[in-house]
């Protein structure tokens, strides 16, 4: 099983700035199988990035993925009021599918 | 836009079983495999399993084998994930979420399904 490390547990930052949140896998990923999803309180995930650098539909362009291997980044550009959210990264090029734990991103 | 519907929140006691179902509003439905997902209170995400709706052949996360049933219903656009021996700690939203084919992201969920398990 691979397991995902999120860094940090939570982020404290204000609206306008750059937010960027790491994953670290146990074993090398394959890049078009990587995925980042956004979760408010009460509310199912959303799919933002797959196939680690491409934005699902809708997704705005200030969110940006990069990385590859065992090393992934997720990049908010200048965080928005509705942004403030948790975030999880995924890996789903092995079964099982697995999810990190997730970084917070509060409100400074 | 595909709608994924759950049935509503349960409460059972512990040793019992909860079967939660997920209607798709899609007419592709037996062309995209269901994942199962699991978030306790103020916890991540852990997978539980995956369905082809099709053949309704299943995959198991290790942790949920022999204690998880998926299975679906064609006629009606529905899966369902029945788990069993029900104690305290599967105490969780259950999410249903679509995939465009194997090795693909979780482009849909649905809205989430509590389970609580209390004496």
């Amino acid at each position: 099983e691979i397991v995902l490390t999120q860094s940090p547990g939570t982020l404290s930052l204000s609206p306008g700035e750059r937010a960027t949140l790491s994953c670290r896998a146990s074993q090398s990923v394959g890049s078009g199988y990587f995925a980042w999803y956004q979760q408010k309180p009460g509310q199912a995930p959303r799919l933002l990035i797959y196939a680690a650098s491409s934005r699902a539909t809708g997704i705005p362009d200030r969110f940006s993925g990069s990385g590859s291997g065992t090393d992934f980044t997720l990049t908010i550009s200048r965080l928005e009021p509705e942004d403030f959210a948790v975030y999880y990264c995924q890996q789903y090029d092995s079964s099982p599918e697995t999810f990190g734990g997730g970084t917070k991103v509060e409100i400074k | 836009q595909v709608q994924l519907e759950q049935s509503g929140a349960e409460v059972r006691k512990p040793g019992a079983s909860a079967k939660v179902s997920c209607k798709a509003s899609e007419n592709t439905f037996t062309s995209h495999y269901m994942h199962w997902v699991r978030q306790a209170p103020g916890q991540g995400l852990e997978w539980i399993g995956i369905i082809n709706p099709n053949s309704g052949y299943t995959i198991y996360a290790e942790k949920f084998q022999g204690r998880v049933t998926m299975t679906r219903d064609t006629s009606t656009s529905t899966v369902y994930m029945e788990l069993s021996s029900l104690t305290s700690e599967d105490t969780a939203v259950y999410y249903c979420a679509r995939v465009k084919a194997a090795r693909s992201p979780f482009d849909y969920w649905g809205q989430g399904t509590l389970v609580s398990v209390s004496s």
